[in-house]
């Protein structure tokens, strides 16, 4: 059984530019939540999608967004980049169920320059 | 590797001695806990779990204990090994209808050979 995909590993962007990330959550799994970790912040929760609509959403600004497809792949947009975006962004699948646990993928690590 | 965090609470044992890590959560509607481990490079991986109707979980050579009154959960590793280390981190799960998993700073443990 495959693992929780994201890609690409690792990016580089400049300041203003978007960039757009993608996972792909093991099969069957209907929920998608998404993470930043910083090592100032630790973990932030970004949003959830289960069944291609947002359920829960943490606290970051519009320029964080996200979605999710049919098939429960999901991407992640995040525009006019700024410096402290910079972070492992982190996907974890789950069935979407109240007390099953949530598989994550290797992540990917943003650079803004 | 990755820089999971830099600031981290540290936990420094001797290889075969027990370790406990401790951690505080904030939401007493969570039911549903979870202990991660985060290896250098690599995204969270679900260590143990524990609903709010337990007080105590065990598996090999894992115990988590849950105090509800003081909102305490806790993570013991028996005879710890160099393969331990790693960050840490609890995470909760309030009794929403979604998937919110809010995580706790991290503590990383160091295993002395």
């Amino acid at each position: 059984k495959a693992g929780v995909t994201q890609t690409p590993r690792y990016l580089i962007k400049t300041r203003g530019q978007q960039v757009t990330l993608s996972c792909s959550p093991i099969s069957g799994h209907r929920s998608v939540s998404w993470y930043q970790q910083t090592p100032g912040q630790g973990l932030q929760f970004l949003f959830e999608y289960f069944s291609e609509t947002q359920r829960n959403k943490g606290n970051f600004p519009g320029r964080f967004s996200g979605r999710q497809f049919s098939n429960s792949r999901s991407e992640m947009n995040v525009s006019t980049l700024e410096l402290g975006d910079s972070a492992l962004y982190l996907c974890a699948s789950s069935l979407g169920t109240p007390g099953t646990e949530a598989f994550f993928g290797q992540g990917t690590r943003l650079t803004v320059v | 590797g990755e820089s999971v965090g830099l600031h981290l609470p540290t936990l420094s044992v001797q290889e075969g001695d027990n370790s406990i890590i401790n951690c505080a959560y904030s939401n007493s509607a969570s039911d549903y806990f979870i202990w991660y481990k985060q290896e250098s490079g690599k995204g969270p991986q679900f260590i143990i779990d524990i609903r709010s109707n337990m007080d105590k979980r065990q598996g090999q050579r894992v115990t988590v204990l849950l105090n509800k009154t003081v909102k305490h959960l806790s993570l013991q590793i028996a005879a710890t090994q160099p393969g331990d280390s790693a960050v840490y981190f609890c995470a909760e799960i309030p009794r929403t209808g979604g998937f919110k998993t809010i995580f706790g700073a991290g503590t990383r443990l160091f295993v002395k050979a």
